[in-house]
């Protein structure tokens, strides 16, 4: 059971445009939603959060939305680099302790 | 100075085997987790520690079992190692369960390979 889906395995961009990753899930318990980079041979970097009870958290250049009704979050960030090329993770969490986290979107922000 | 260190890096090992991963956090954390990412690149759960507390379990084989000598440390042995159990695993931290808002602390993976 996929709680945490990210249906994009890859999105290319060019320098200067803007990214947006999706995210879906289907435990209405979720009450924190996060999103991560991870380069490769690295672990995954935290990024940003959202709680549940908010629809926008912007910082800097990247900005997450969440819409509770469509049981959907996106990450955009704007503008794109060539260094935001990465692997990004999607994840959900609920007081139960544990975060769940998707199969991951890989970015690539063409100079 | 790494706040998440885990050793070895990478691991070739025969099926059959018993074999450890350990993990160090620098950052006075609390909890601390297991995670296995598998082919298809899903992080999931394994176990996760409270101040040396097993709070989260997870289905997984009896083969793997976790320890915690102190909150700063959580090891993983794994006995009788098999073809499937290949997969990058990773420690990581947080303050407090759940990682509500401010997301976890990963270490940098350990590729383990069975042969």
């Amino acid at each position: 059971d996929q709680q945490v889906k990210q249906n994009s395995p890859s999105l290319s961009v060019q320098e200067g445009r803007i990214s947006i990753l999706n995210c879906d899930y289907t435990n209405s318990m979720f009450d924190y939603f996060l999103w991560y980079k991870k380069y490769p041979a690295e672990g995954p970097t935290f990024l940003i959060s959202i709680s549940s009870i908010k629809d926008k958290n912007e910082d800097g250049r990247f900005t997450v939305f969440l819409n509770k009704s469509a049981k959907h979050l996106s990450l955009h960030i704007v503008p794109s680099q060539p260094g935001d090329s990465a692997v990004y993770f999607c994840a959900a969490s609920s007081n139960a302790g544990k975060s769940t986290f998707g199969d991951g979107t890989t970015l690539t922000v063409k100079p | 100075d790494t706040a998440v260190s885990q050793t070895p890096k990478y691991l070739v090992t025969q099926m059959g085997n018993d074999k450890s991963i350990k993990c160090e956090q620098n950052l006075g954390h609390d909890t601390m987790y297991w995670y296995k990412q598998d082919s298809k690149k899903f992080l999931k759960i394994m176990f996760s520690y409270n101040n040396k507390e097993l709070i989260i379990n997870e289905t997984v084989p009896n083969r793997f079992s976790p320890k915690s000598p102190d909150k700063a440390h959580l090891n993983l042995h794994i006995n009788s190692l098999e073809l499937g159990d290949s997969a990058v695993y990773f420690c990581a931290s947080s303050q407090g369960t759940g990682a509500r808002n401010y997301g976890y602390t990963f270490g940098s993976g350990t590729r383990l390979t069975v042969v």
